[in-house]
């Protein structure tokens, strides 16, 4: 099946710092997503892109719809210790009536302090 | 606006009872819902798409019997896990597409409940 590559897995860095994390697959995708996901909480909604090079911003969140339809990225800048959690990837592969969302793996944030 | 809770967030049950797991889309209304269960440091694992008024469509691998799934009005769905085991402990999310919000298919997540059968 479809699957979503979303590196890196985990991050360390210091506050302040800006991050950046991408998601890759070998098959194309409508609508790509990025969530965050707290510790024993449900994934909210950041970022949703509908079109291929769309980028859109979210406070000091920015992501990428890929020129391919293949990749995304969301890249956050200034980090503060409240973006510590996980960020999944996911995509929507099919068209309008497709729901089902593919995740990715996710990529795990630590800010050190 | 596009609020989706879950009731309850915790539950502890013995090994072989049924526990039942609401998911409510709280100032929308959901024609679609979505059942995740996710493991410890893992991904997101969808288990079935509610429909309401029509029966649940499972992925492959999930028992329809084990995990029975009601979407009885279009702001309520729920998850029963059935003569529930140890190894059904998991975190489960539900999720609800507002048709009204997007004509994009965004999915707005519950908070998730924490399963853990003793």
């Amino acid at each position: 099946g479809q699957q979503l590559n979303q590196s890196p897995q985990s991050m360390f860095i210091q506050e302040g710092e800006d991050v950046s994390m991408n998601c890759t697959s070998s098959s194309i995708f409508n609508t790509w997503l990025w969530y965050k996901q707290d510790p024993g909480e449900g994934p909210v909604l950041l970022i949703a892109l509908y079109k291929a090079g769309e980028l859109t911003s979210n406070g000091r969140l920015t992501a990428q719809f890929g020129i391919t339809r293949k990749d995304s990225f969301l890249n956050i800048s200034a980090s503060i210790p409240s973006d510590v959690g996980i960020y999944f990837c996911a995509g929507l592969p099919g068209g309008y009536r497709d729901d089902k969302i593919i995740f990715g793996k996710g990529t795990r944030l630590h800010i050190l302090p | 606006g596009a609020v989706v809770s879950q009731h309850p967030s915790r539950v502890i049950c013995k090994s072989g009872t049924s526990v039942k797991i609401e998911c409510r889309s709280l100032d929308f209304q959901a024609t679609t819902m979505f059942w995740y269960r996710q493991f410890p440091k893992k991904s997101l694992m969808l288990m079935a798409t509610s429909n309401e008024g029509s029966k649940a469509t499972y992925e492959q691998g999930v028992e329809k019997d084990k995990f029975l799934i009601n979407h009885a009005s279009l702001t309520l769905s729920t998850l029963t896990v059935t003569s529930a085991h140890p190894e059904d402990s998991s975190f489960y999310i539900c999720s609800a597409r507002d048709p009204s919000r997007s004509a994009y298919n965004e999915q707005f997540f519950g908070p998730g409940t924490r399963l853990t059968v003793l």
